[in-house]
């Protein structure tokens, strides 16, 4: 079945510099990648996703990256916040399986001021 | 806005129990999605449903059952509670069709089995 691993698992950052966070699927069939945002005692929040069809997709500070060649995705966050400091799921669309998807283990973003 | 919505945001039982975890969502959405969340392994799927009535094993089934009566209604069961179910548990619900793939969730509930 689909695997998804997502590095790393925890990242500080400076306010204002950038986040990377990378993940990696076995599935060469997968065709769509969410992102999800998790702030404190709230359910994981839709920020951005990208389809097997495109490379790249911004929307204002964020944008993911697919390689599917690689099989790996990437979120990028520019000019980080305090508020953008929460936990990220990245996800992968398994093809056979109409719409579930695999999450990757997460990564604590701690975004220091 | 979509909304989904669970019936508890904190639970306490006790091992043995029986454990009825309920999610409404308010889109008309045809799947729904339950996960459990721990640290360190992300999200796992225990149960979807992708009708009324219908339901199919996710990654993590043993121990759970599912109930789908209404559209909009998505119940998780704990026929006997153990302290290996102490988790987060968070429903999502989705559309159906080409391109529709984003799932929406709900804020979750933190059960603890004591």
């Amino acid at each position: 079945g689909e695997n998804v691993e997502q590095h790393p698992s925890t990242l500080s950052v400076q306010e204002g510099d950038s986040a990377v966070i990378k993940c990696t699927y076995s599935d060469s069939a997968s065709n769509y990648f969410p992102w999800y945002k998790q702030e404190l005692g709230k359910g994981p929040q839709l920020i951005i996703d990208i389809r097997s069809n495109v490379g790249e997709k911004k929307d204002q500070r964020i944008a993911v990256t697919l390689n599917k060649t690689a099989k790996h995705f990437s979120l990028h966050i520019t000019e980080t916040q305090p508020e953008d400091s929460a936990v990220y799921f990245c996800a992968a669309r398994l093809m056979e399986y109409g719409n579930k998807l695999v999450f990757g283990a997460g990564t604590i973003l701690r975004v220091k001021s | 806005d979509v909304k989904v919505t669970q019936s508890s945001r904190y639970l306490v039982k006790r091992t043995g129990e029986k454990v009825f975890l309920e999610c409404v969502q308010d889109m008309d959405h045809e799947n729904m999605f339950w996960y459990r969340q721990d640290p360190g392994l992300g999200l796992r799927l225990i149960y979807f449903s992708y009708d009324v009535k219908m339901k199919e094993k996710g990654d993590i089934p043993e121990g759970y059952s599912v109930s789908r009566e209404k559209k909009e209604r998505f119940s998780l069961i704990l026929e006997s509670a153990s302290t290996n179910q102490t988790s987060m548990y968070l429903c999502a619900s989705s559309l159906t069709g080409t391109g529709r793939y984003e799932q929406y969730f709900g804020p979750g509930t933190r059960l603890t089995v004591t």
